[in-house]
């Protein structure tokens, strides 16, 4: 079992519907949560980051840590097709090198 | 600002030949890291170096050696390469100093080995 477990997708929804993305991860260390956001043929960009426990907001971006049950997400309002990439989850503790998972293809199509 | 620059962004090699993938921050980061991106497998951490001077090994480092030149480039050799190291590689870096563990990424090399 990878320490970290993110469906590749890919999750097809409809411009204006609310996207959830997940990751479990199994390393009670972690302590650094963030999520990526990579275009097609380009790197991986931060988007979200979050410290232990709890909800993070910025704009149509919502980030959830719940390390009880080692599960993060992210949720996107309002999606648009701009939205479309894959997303990468990622975490790291004491030695800040990220754990990522595998990166869920989401497309919103108009 | 450049950010984290990558050179080549493509290649293609036979099996055996040698390369090496150049990478180069201006951002002050004491830390640099490469990645290989392959299709299902996320990004796997072949080698990095925590600061000027050091290297270790990431998660896949087989068949790769890195030379952390100056605190501005680090560069990944493949010696003998094999049609399984076909990938696209990312370069990171990051200030560990800032606790958060941020990586900034270059825009990848692609590679491919016949």
């Amino acid at each position: 079992q990878k320490e970290v477990e993110q469906d590749p997708g890919p999750l097809s929804v409809p411009e204006g519907a609310i996207v959830s993305l997940n990751c479990t991860y199994s390393n009670s260390a972690f302590q650094y949560f963030m999520w990526y956001r990579q275009y097609s043929r380009k790197g991986p960009e931060l988007l979200m980051y979050t410290y232990s426990s709890g909800n993070k907001e910025d704009g149509r971006f919502t980030a959830q840590v719940d390390k009880s049950s080692k599960y993060i997400s992210l949720f996107i309002r309002d999606s648009q097709p701009s939205d479309s990439a894959t997303y990468l989850c990622a975490m790291s503790g004491g030695s800040y090198i990220p754990t990522f998972g595998r990166g869920t293809s989401l497309i919103v199509h108009p | 600002n450049a950010g984290v620059t990558q050179t080549p962004k493509f290649q293609v090699l036979k099996t055996g030949q040698s390369m090496t993938l150049q990478c180069a921050q201006d951002m002050n980061h004491n830390s640099m890291y490469w990645y290989r991106q392959d299709p299902g497998m996320g990004l796997r951490l072949i080698y990095y170096s925590a600061s000027e001077g050091t290297t270790d090994k990431g998660e896949v480092p087989n068949g790769y050696n890195v030379s952390r030149l100056n605190k501005r480039e680090f560069s990944l050799r493949l010696e003998s390469a094999a049609p399984s190291q076909t990938s696209v590689y990312f370069c990171a870096s990051s200030d560990p100093g800032r606790n958060t563990g941020e990586l900034f990424f270059g825009e990848g090399s692609r590679l491919t080995v016949l």
